[in-house]
């Protein structure tokens, strides 16, 4: 089974602060994914990645960035967290096509005071 | 006009009852979709595809329309473990990237 590891479950971080959420997935999935989902809202594209150090922006990318450096792990940068970055962030990867769904990891609950 | 639309329930059933999810989507070019199942404080988990011609699996039956740009996902004989959130999701390859579009969702609560 494909695995798509988040590197923490819960996080709490005070407004401000640069904040690095990691995932990592362990079937050479060439595509990888950050969302956050909020109630009513549903799950929101931030950015996603095709290959190493390419990246594409989402619907909602300001505010964050991300780095792809390996082909197995993909970053997401909170450059200046705020109050209204509060959200359930999760981390998915697909082969190259996509056709057959995503993977997602468990998630990052962050809160930011 | 959102990209995928679901009606968000709750849809409050009894044990055994049949439900139908139901959802639209506005890009006619979409060649993928799919059923997630989102149980709370949890991530999305794939149920099953949705092929041209309807699909089954056990008591999951997915059905798509494209002239109507509609996908319906029944569930027969309910557990009370069905009880989630079932996200209706379908492709976008606009851009020349294909990603995910993701419904709502709409939520299922089974009771004994």
């Amino acid at each position: 089974d494909v695995k798509v590891t988040q590197s923490s479950r819960y996080l709490v971080k005070r407004t401000g602060e640069k904040v690095f959420l990691e995932c990592v997935q362990d079937m050479d999935h060439e595509n990888m994914f950050w969302y956050r989902q909020d109630p009513g809202l549903g799950l929101r594209l931030i950015y996603f990645s095709y290959d190493v150090k390419m990246k594409e922006k989402g619907d909602i990318p300001e505010g964050y960035s991300v780095s792809r450096e390996k082909k197995e792990r993909f970053s997401l940068i909170l450059e200046s967290a705020s109050t209204n970055q509060t959200s359930m962030y999760l981390c998915a990867s697909s082969p190259w096509t996509g056709y057959y769904g995503y993977t997602f990891g468990s998630g990052t609950r962050l809160t930011v005071v | 006009r959102k990209e995928v639309e679901q009606d968000p329930g709750p849809f409050n059933v009894p044990e055994g009852a049949t439900v139908a999810f139901n959802c639209t989507y506005s890009n006619s070019a979409s060649q993928s979709f799919f059923w997630y199942r989102q149980d709370c404080r949890k991530e999305p988990k794939l149920l099953m595809s949705v092929y041209s011609s309807g699909n089954e699996d056990g008591r999951f039956t997915a059905q798509l329309n494209r002239a109507s740009q509609y996908i319906s996902l029944l569930i027969r004989d309910s557990k009370l473990s069905d009880s989630a959130t079932y996200l209706c999701v379908v492709n976008d390859d606009s851009g020349g990237y294909n990603k995910l579009i993701f419904g709502a969702g709409t939520r299922l609560a089974v009771h004994p």
